[in-house]
C-alpha cells in the first residue's frame, strides 16, 4: 500500500514570495492534515479536513495561509506571502478515521 | 488549550541502558499516542493508549497512561542505536480525532 506522497521535498524562497505544497494521501482515507512543525518542535495542525469539508482550520493563519482539497483526494497548503517564521516542515498525514495517522515525509520550507 | 509537555527534551545514553521519556499535561486525553520520528520523515505511530491505568509493550518499549488520563511515560529496556530518534506524544482532547502533539524527547544512543 503506497504511504501519503508530498511534493516538493524541500523549497527555498525569498520573504514575500509565495509558495505552494502539494498533498497525495492514502487511498481511501477520508480525514486529511497539515501540520507546521518548526525546528524543535512537535508538529502543530494547521488543517483537517474530512473529504473535501474543512473540519477544524482554527490554527490556519488565513490572512497568508490557505488550503483546499477540491475533489476529496489530493491537497493543497499555499503560503502568500510568505514570512522568515515561516520557515518548517509542512506535514500532511490522512486518516481512516480510527484514530491512527499516517503522515508524509514532509516538505522543508526555508524562507530567506 | 490542551498542552502537552515532554520531558526531558533531550536524552543521550549509552547502549544497553534503560530510559524513561515522560508526557503530562493537566488537561484530560480521550486517547494518547506516541510516535517515533527519524530525519527527514514523518513521525510513525508506535501505540495508542485508550484506557487510564493501561499498560503496552512493543518488544523493548512499554507504553503506560496514567489513571487520570493525564499523563504517559515511554520506558526503553537496553536501548540500542536503532532506538535513536525523536519521540513525540500526541493527545486526542476530545476523542474527534485531532491531535495535539508534545515538543519531543530527542533521544541518542551510543554504541
Amino acid at each position: 500500500e503506497a504511504g501519503v506522497a508530498q511534493s516538493p521535498r524541500y523549497k527555498i524562497i525569498e520573504k514575500r514570495q509565495s509558495v505552494a505544497f502539494w498533498c497525495n494521501p492514502i487511498s481511501g482515507h477520508a480525514t486529511l492534515y497539515w501540520y507546521q512543525q518548526i525546528l524543535g518542535q512537535g508538529p502543530k495542525l494547521l488543517i483537517q479536513f474530512q473529504n473535501n469539508g474543512v473540519v477544524d482550520d482554527s490554527q490556519l493563519p488565513k490572512d497568508r495561509f490557505s488550503a483546499e482539497r477540491l475533489k476529496g483526494v489530493d491537497s493543497t497548503l499555499k503560503i502568500q506571502p510568505a514570512k522568515l517564521e515561516d520557515s518548517a516542515v509542512y506535514l500532511c498525514a490522512s486518516s481512516l478515521g480510527t484514530g491512527e495517522q499516517f503522515f508524509g515525509p514532509g516538505t522543508r520550507l526555508t524562507v530567506l | 488549550t490542551q498542552l502537552l509537555e515532554q520531558s526531558p527534551q533531550f536524552l543521550s545514553i549509552q547502549e544497553g541502558e534503560n530510559l524513561t521519556v515522560y508526557c503530562n499535561s493537566s488537561s484530560v486525553f480521550s486517547s494518547l499516542q506516541w510516535y517515533r520520528q527519524e530525519p527527514g520523515e514523518g513521525p510513525v505511530l508506535l501505540v495508542t493508549v485508550v484506557t487510564g491505568g493501561e499498560v503496552k509493550k512493543l518488544k523493548r518499549l512499554t507504553f503506560q497512561f496514567g489513571d487520570a488520563r493525564k499523563d504517559s511515560s515511554l520506558h526503553i529496556t537496553a536501548a540500542q542505536p536503532g532506538d535513536t530518534g525523536l519521540y513525540l506524544c500526541a493527545g486526542d482532547p476530545f476523542g474527534a480525532q485531532k491531535l495535539v502533539f508534545g515538543q519531543g524527547t530527542r533521544l541518542t544512543i551510543n554504541p
